[in-house]
């Protein structure tokens, strides 16, 4: 399974765009890359799923490079409400193996 | 459309009891996964399956048992609960390629 290596926390500012970088070196060829959302006593919450290249939904955009062994999730103009823990998953499309999180990102935004 | 059901949604155990939580689905999803949360904490995968029938270990199995007997469901068994198994639990189930879907917790605390 591809492990994933994201940054513990950032910060920014409402208005700002706001862009989540994971390495996941070891990503197998039928590997998707999905990124959820989780608030305090909530389940998480899916986000994005991509493959490759760029993918662009009402709430993101998730950018994997050509070798995909990194992704960015992007948000833009984030508000106070996007404050939350955001996770990177990748893992087989079709596969039999356990789904692993990792440790995710903390995003907090400042007024 | 319910989605993830987890029952019950909160439970107070004593050191040695046992307990048996439920996750039910209604999208027809293959794979099923129960995961726990520590506070301040990523998920840990327990365990999962991949379909009716067949479970298999994750990350953290010891102390837990799993039982998939019907496709709908996914049962997470503790036998003799410890103070270490205070978690919140999570169930997620997706389709082939899909995404995860979570239900809402269960916030276990035993004593």
């Amino acid at each position: 399974l591809a492990k994933t290596t994201q940054p513990i926390s950032m910060d920014s500012y409402e208005g700002q765009e706001v862009n989540i970088t994971c390495s996941h070196n070891n990503i197998a060829t039928n590997d998707y890359i999905t990124w959820y959302q989780q608030f305090p006593s909530q389940g998480p919450r899916f986000i994005i799923q991509g493959y490759k290249t760029k993918v662009t939904n009402e709430v993101a955009s998730l950018f994997i490079p050509a070798d995909r062994k990194s992704s960015t999730l992007s948000l833009p103009r984030v508000s106070l409400s996007d404050t939350a823990v955001y996770y990177c998953l990748v893992g087989p499309g079709g596969g039999a193996d356990g789904l692993t999180f990792g440790k995710g990102t903390h995003l907090i935004i400042q007024p | 459309n319910a989605g993830v059901t987890q029952t019950p949604k909160f439970r107070v155990l004593k050191t040695g009891q046992s307990m048996t939580l439920l996750c039910a689905q209604d999208m027809n999803h293959e794979y099923m996964y129960w995961y726990r949360q520590d506070p301040g904490m990523g998920l840990r995968l327990i365990h999962y399956s991949v379909g009716e029938g067949t479970t298999a270990k994750g990350e953290v199995p010891d102390g837990y048992n799993v039982s998939r007997l019907k496709k709908q469901n996914f049962l997470l068994g503790l036998e003799s609960a410890a103070p270490s198994q205070t978690s919140v639990y999570f169930c997620a189930s997706r389709g082939s390629t899909s995404p995860l879907h979570f239900g809402n917790g269960t916030r276990l605390t035993v004593t």
